[in-house]
């Protein structure tokens, strides 16, 4: 069974520095990957979505990159606001069984003033 | 557009009642799944519909839950009757595939938070 891990599970940053976060999975035989943002309770909003044969997505000040071999995926947040203050998860679509999603408990980010 | 849309936002019911969760897609997209999401299990995927069709319900915890999706624009998820444990956030979402081109990324309700005594 494919299992999605994020680490750390929390972190606190002040505002402006670069942060990566972590996701890793234990198949490689994905799917696609996407990165989620959930504030406090609210639902979840799709930051980046990496299809299988791809090696990163960009948005704005965010960067996600995919290495399936190794099992990895980075979102790297530039210049880290804090509005960016949120609970960030990491998604994997199953590659053998499609109709497979497994989700990674996230990593609680505290940008700091 | 209104992006998915949840009713009621939060539910308490007492235990051994009907409890009845609704949620309308975004328009236009045929992929929809109900979510389930606790302290301590973190996000589960519940049932996946494809083009109204029920794809995979694995995630589904007991008979006492359901899901029905009678056209593109409406599903519920019943839970019947309701116990304690079955106290969470529940998310709906919904995205649009395609094998010409996939769009996969997954827009989620605001969720139904609900509390069962």
């Amino acid at each position: 069974k494919q299992e999605v891990t994020q680490i750390p599970a929390a972190l606190s940053v002040p505002e402006g520095e670069n942060l990566v976060l972590n996701c890793s999975f234990t198949d490689s035989a994905i799917y696609n990957l996407q990165w989620f943002r959930q504030d406090p309770g609210k639902g979840l909003t799709s930051l980046l979505l990496i299809q299988s044969s791809q090696r990163e997505q960009t948005s704005g000040r965010l960067n996600a990159s995919l290495d399936k071999s190794s099992g990895r995926s980075t979102l790297y947040i530039a210049a880290s606001q804090p509005g960016d203050s949120a609970t960030y998860l990491c998604a994997v679509r199953g590659g053998y069984n499609f109709n497979k999603f497994y989700f990674g408990s996230g990593t609680k980010l505290n940008v700091k003033p | 557009d209104a992006g998915v849309i949840q009713s009621p936002r939060h539910e308490v019911t007492e235990m051994g009642q009907e409890v009845t969760l609704r949620c309308k897609p975004i328009s236009g997209h045929n992929s929809l799944f109900w979510y389930r999401q606790t302290m301590m299990r973190g996000l589960e995927l519940l049932i996946y519909f494809n083009n109204n069709v029920p794809i995979d319900d694995s995630g589904m915890p007991e008979d006492r839950f359901s899901a029905k999706m009678p056209n593109a624009s409406f599903s519920t998820l019943k839970i019947q009757p309701s116990e304690p444990r079955d106290s969470a956030v529940y998310f709906c979402a919904s995205s649009l595939y395609s094998l010409a081109g996939p769009q996969e990324t997954q827009y989620f309700g605001p969720g139904t938070r609900l509390l069962v005594l």
